[in-house]
């Protein structure tokens, strides 16, 4: 069965300085590998997604993930924080079952 | 409309009560998902419509919960005989049909059970 881990329930870090949400997956087959963002009292957003091709995949506000297909991981991460930056974020992951699958969520809080 | 509609946004109900939540997903989108998140936690899966294929049910938490999807289109997710502990924000998603792309979320309807 298709799954996605997300080791760290609460990310902190100070603005400016790069930041890494981790996730791992378990797939059967080719895993397709999405990032959401959910601001306070507002809906999910897409983020970014892994298909095929380059490992480094660059997203929305700056937000870019690498897909590490022998560590079965898809870390987001930043180069630089922004205090904005401070939400919910998912992992997902899509299989052959086409279902869409989602992590527990990392809070990141990026503090001035 | 440009997004996925739910409705209604906020929903307070007695417990035993029947209640009915719809979503409106984006035009030709044939992938349609419905999930619940509690007090800003995880995304739990409940169920998934593509196409005319016979839906995934896996994530139901029980038999009071049910959905249907008519024509293709609107999906209405019905909750029968209502727990507290039914309390949390129900999220539709829509996507265009195949693996790589991504859902579309509406805003999601919060429910109470009092």
């Amino acid at each position: 069965a298709q799954s996605v881990a997300q080791p760290e329930d609460q990310v902190n870090v100070a603005e400016g300085n790069p930041l890494t949400v981790k996730c791992t997956y378990s797939v059967s087959g080719n895993p397709y590998l999405f990032w959401y963002v959910q601001y306070p009292n507002r809906g999910l957003q897409f983020l970014l997604k892994y298909i095929t091709g380059d490992n480094l995949v660059k997203g929305s506000y700056g937000f870019e993930a690498e897909f590490n297909k022998s560590q079965t991981s898809f870390h987001l991460k930043k180069p630089s924080a922004l205090v904005s930056d401070s939400a919910l974020y998912f992992c997902a992951v899509r299989a052959h079952t086409d279902k869409l699958i989602f992590g527990t969520g990392t809070r990141l809080q990026v503090f001035p | 409309g440009a997004g996925v509609s739910q409705s209604p946004s906020n929903k307070v109900t007695e417990k035993g009560k029947d209640v009915e939540l719809r979503c409106d997903p984006i035009s030709g989108h044939t992938a349609l998902y419905w999930y619940r998140q509690s007090l800003g936690q995880g995304l739990e899966f409940l169920i998934y419509f593509q196409g005319n294929s016979a839906p995934d049910k896996s994530g139901l938490p029980s038999d009071r919960f049910s959905a249907e999807r008519t024509g293709g289109s609107v999906s209405t997710l019905t909750i029968q005989r209502t727990q507290q502990e039914d309390s949390a924000v129900y999220l539709c998603a829509s996507s265009s049909p195949g693996q790589i792309y991504e859902a579309f979320f509406g805003q999601g309807t919060r429910l109470t059970v009092v």
